[in-house]
C-alpha cells in the first residue's frame, strides 16, 4: 500500500542553523501539507501546496519557512535559522483531490530538536 | 478563529467495554470534520470524512456521527480490544477548501485487556 514517507525520523540542530525535512508524498497526489506538534500541543497547520504553489498559510509560517517541491517527487519544507522554539514533530501529509473533502495522508513524521 | 476541542483528554477502559468521546467545532463556515486513529510511533491514519449533518459512518467496531448545526461529532467503539488503544484526533478543514485541518488536542484511549 503507498505511503508517505519522511526523511530524516530524527533531526538535532543548533539554533541559527538551517535544516531541511523531507517528504515524499504518496505518487498521484496534488496536494501537500506540513503540521507540526510542539510536545503536549495540539497538532497545528503550517502550509498548504498545490500546483507548485503555496495555497494557505498558517501565522507560524513566517519568512524563515518555505517548501518546495523541486523533483516532482519530494516536497520539502525548509528552516533558515532554526529556533528552540521550533522544537517538534514536524509531518508532512498528501491528499489526492477535493482537498477538505478527502482523508489526507500522514507520514510518521520528523522530530526536530533545536539545541 | 476557528478551535477544535475533544473530550475527554484521555480514557482508561476494560477490553469488551463500549467507549464514545467528543470533538465540538465552530458550526459556521464548516467544510467537513476528519477522524483520525494515532497509535505512537506511527503515523496518524485516517478513520472517516464527515461532509453532511447527521451522516452516520461505520468502519467495523468504530462509528461516527456528525452534527454541523450545533458544531460536534461523537466517535463509538464498540467491544474495544486492546488494539485500539491510540489517540483519537478529530480536525476540522477551514474554509477556502485548501485542506486546511484544524486538529483538537485528542482523546488517548487505554483498553486494558
Amino acid at each position: 500500500e503507498p505511503e508517505v514517507t519522511q526523511t530524516p525520523s530524527h533531526q538535532v540542530t543548533q539554533m541559527g542553523q538551517e535544516v531541511i525535512l523531507r517528504c515524499v508524498p504518496i505518487s498521484n497526489h496534488l496536494y501537500f501539507y506540513w503540521y507540526r506538534q510542539i510536545l503536549g500541543q495540539k497538532v497545528e497547520f503550517l502550509v498548504s501546496f498545490y500546483n507548485n504553489e503555496i495555497s494557505e498559510k498558517s501565522e507560524i509560517f513566517d519568512d524563515q519557512f518555505s517548501v518546495e517541491r523541486p523533483d516532482g517527487s519530494n516536497f520539502t519544507l525548509k528552516i533558515r535559522s532554526t529556533k528552540l522554539e521550533d522544537s517538534a514533530m514536524y509531518f508532512c501529509a498528501s491528499t489526492r483531490g477535493g482537498p477538505s473533502y478527502n482523508e489526507q495522508f500522514f507520514g510518521p513524521g520528523t522530530r526536530l530538536t533545536v539545541l | 478563529i476557528l478551535n477544535v476541542e475533544q473530550s475527554p483528554q484521555s480514557l482508561h477502559v476494560q477490553e469488551g467495554d463500549s467507549t464514545n468521546f467528543t470533538c465540538s467545532f465552530p458550526s459556521s463556515n464548516f467544510y467537513a470534520l476528519h477522524w483520525y486513529r494515532w497509535e505512537t510511533a506511527k503515523s496518524p491514519e485516517a478513520l472517516f470524512v464527515m461532509t453532511l449533518n447527521g451522516d452516520e459512518k461505520k468502519k467495523g467496531r468504530i462509528s461516527a456521527t456528525l452534527n454541523t448545526k450545533e458544531g460536534y461529532s461523537y466517535l463509538y467503539i464498540k467491544g474495544s480490544q486492546p488494539e485500539d488503544s491510540a489517540t483519537y484526533l478529530c480536525a476540522s478543514a477551514g474554509s477556502g477548501n485548501t485542506g486546511k485541518l484544524i486538529f483538537g488536542q485528542g482523546t488517548t484511549l487505554q483498553v486494558k485487556p
